[in-house]
């Protein structure tokens, strides 16, 4: 099954800002929502952004998201050491009927 | 507090079966839509299946064929029953509730080995 793409890795220096990008095509990103998870070493993902640009209870406003046309991106301000960890994009794959993932992005803060 | 909790992985040989299971609470199970995502070792997140509140079930290309998921609403239950195992199925089993169009609950997954 096709996935989503995603840069495998990007940096940045503490209390700079951050984009991870996700690209897809017409039957998942382009006509379905977007939701994006945060992953940290040795725990199970968690929900960070959701419907494209919605931040669930609990989560900061330095994490945002968007969405125009078959692309999402993910952004986050004011790095902190805490943000290292694993990024992964997800949606519905309406041809696929299947939930497809970006491969994962590496967020190192240097 | 809501929560997932996932049991039965373990190590099985190449052509065995499993049957993995998610206990649910903290929330009225029966009415969400429930996932199983797996991961293998430094590797990304793979959707394996899906089952609506309405039993309505899917499943990747990957699996088809050899997986089984269902649900026990009485039970607040969720099951992958997993036959023909492989090298490739090797992976940490996550159960996923879904909320809207996310996935907002997650369990703490469960590993899975298929080795001789």
């Amino acid at each position: 099954q096709s996935g989503l793409t995603q840069p495998p890795s990007v940096s940045a220096a503490p209390g700079q800002k951050v984009t991870i990008s996700c690209s897809g095509s017409s039957s998942n990103t382009g006509s379905n929502y977007v939701s994006w998870y945060q992953q940290l070493p040795g725990t199970a993902p968690k929900l960070l952004i959701y419907d494209n640009n919605k931040r669930p209870s609990g989560i900061p406003d330095r994490f945002s998201g968007s969405k125009s046309g078959t692309s999402a991106t993910l952004g986050i301000t004011g790095l902190q050491t805490g943000d290292e960890a694993d990024y992964y994009c997800g949606t519905w794959d309406s041809s696929l009927s299947a939930v497809v993932f970006g491969g994962g992005t590496k967020l190192t803060v240097l | 507090e809501v929560q997932l909790v996932e049991s039965g992985g373990g190590l099985v040989q190449p052509g065995g079966s499993l049957r993995l299971s998610c206990a649910a609470s903290g929330f009225t199970f029966g009415t969400y839509d429930m996932h199983w995502v797996r991961q293998a070792t430094g590797k990304g997140l793979e959707w394996v299946s899906a089952i609506g509140s309405a039993g309505d079930t899917y499943y990747a290309g990957s699996v088809k064929g050899r997986f089984t998921i269902s649900r026990e609403n009485a039970k607040n239950s969720l099951y992958l029953q997993m036959n023909s195992l492989r090298a490739e199925d090797t992976a940490v089993y996550y159960c996923v509730r879904v909320w809207g169009n996310a996935f907002d609950i997650w369990g703490q997954g469960t590993m899975v080995t298929v080795s001789s």
